[in-house]
């Protein structure tokens, strides 16, 4: 069974980092690529960040580039994202959707996790 | 960025009615977008990729259509569970975009 698991997530203040994981079980991790979208209280999805399959490619949205990092461990099935400078618009439920294609660039997210809470808050 | 926009923002139908959403792009993503259905404190769930095929495990009263920049979701009989919020979403170029959102409420 295709299982995503989101994880790290909390109550952090601004300005502090936060490492979200994402477990994978059920399908070739290795095999696809992976992206994280989050989703504000009460708002509507927003796309974060993609990873290709063998973590040779990333493109992230405008809103986090330069402070969040996506990255991959295929040997333990495990999707991540670093968040710094974090801020008060950052906080969201974080998913980490699966990608249909290597790429991530492909035919939709098939697979989604139930999500991590992330608060950002002084 | 490629701004998606979608109507109505709530569409009010009745269980066996039939509902059509609609989803514009701000420039032509070919036939690059999928629909997902979100259900209150749950997950989205893929629908509909590359605007007009259903993903696995889809009920076939759940058909998209369009290309370029205009694109629709039509679920021919409204069933209970099929009351959610719909989203497109574009990959043509990065960043990948979703649109805002339709509400679908029982009327």
């Amino acid at each position: 069974q295709v299982h995503l698991v989101e994880s790290g997530g909390g109550e952090v203040q601004p300005g502090r980092s936060l490492r979200l994981s994402c477990a994978a079980s059920g399908f070739t991790f290795s095999s696809y690529g992976m992206h994280w979208v989050r989703q504000a209280p009460g708002k509507g999805l927003e796309w974060v960040a993609v990873i290709s399959n063998d973590g040779t490619n990333k493109y992230y949205a405008d809103s986090v580039k330069g402070r969040f990092t996506i990255s991959r461990d295929n040997s333990k099935n495990t999707l991540y994202l670093q968040m710094n400078s974090l801020r008060a618009d950052d906080t969201a439920v974080y998913y980490c959707p699966k990608d249909t294609t290597a790429s991530g660039g492909g035919h939709g997210m098939d697979v989604w996790g139930q999500g991590t809470t992330v608060t950002v808050s002084s | 960025e490629i701004v998606l926009t979608q109507s109505p923002a709530t569409l009010s139908l009745s269980p066996g009615e039939r509902a059509t959403l609609s989803c514009r792009a701000s420039q032509s993503v070919s036939s690059y977008l999928a629909w997902y259905q979100q259900k209150p404190g749950q997950a989205p769930r893929l629908l509909i990729y590359d605007a007009s095929n259903r993903a696995t495990g889809i009920p076939a009263r759940f058909s998209g259509s369009g290309s370029g920049t205009d694109f629709t979701l039509t679920i021919s009989s409204l069933e209970p569970e099929d009351f959610a919020v719909y989203y497109c979403q574009q990959r043509t170029n990065w960043p990948i975009t979703f649109g805002q959102g339709t509400r679908l409420e029982v009327k």
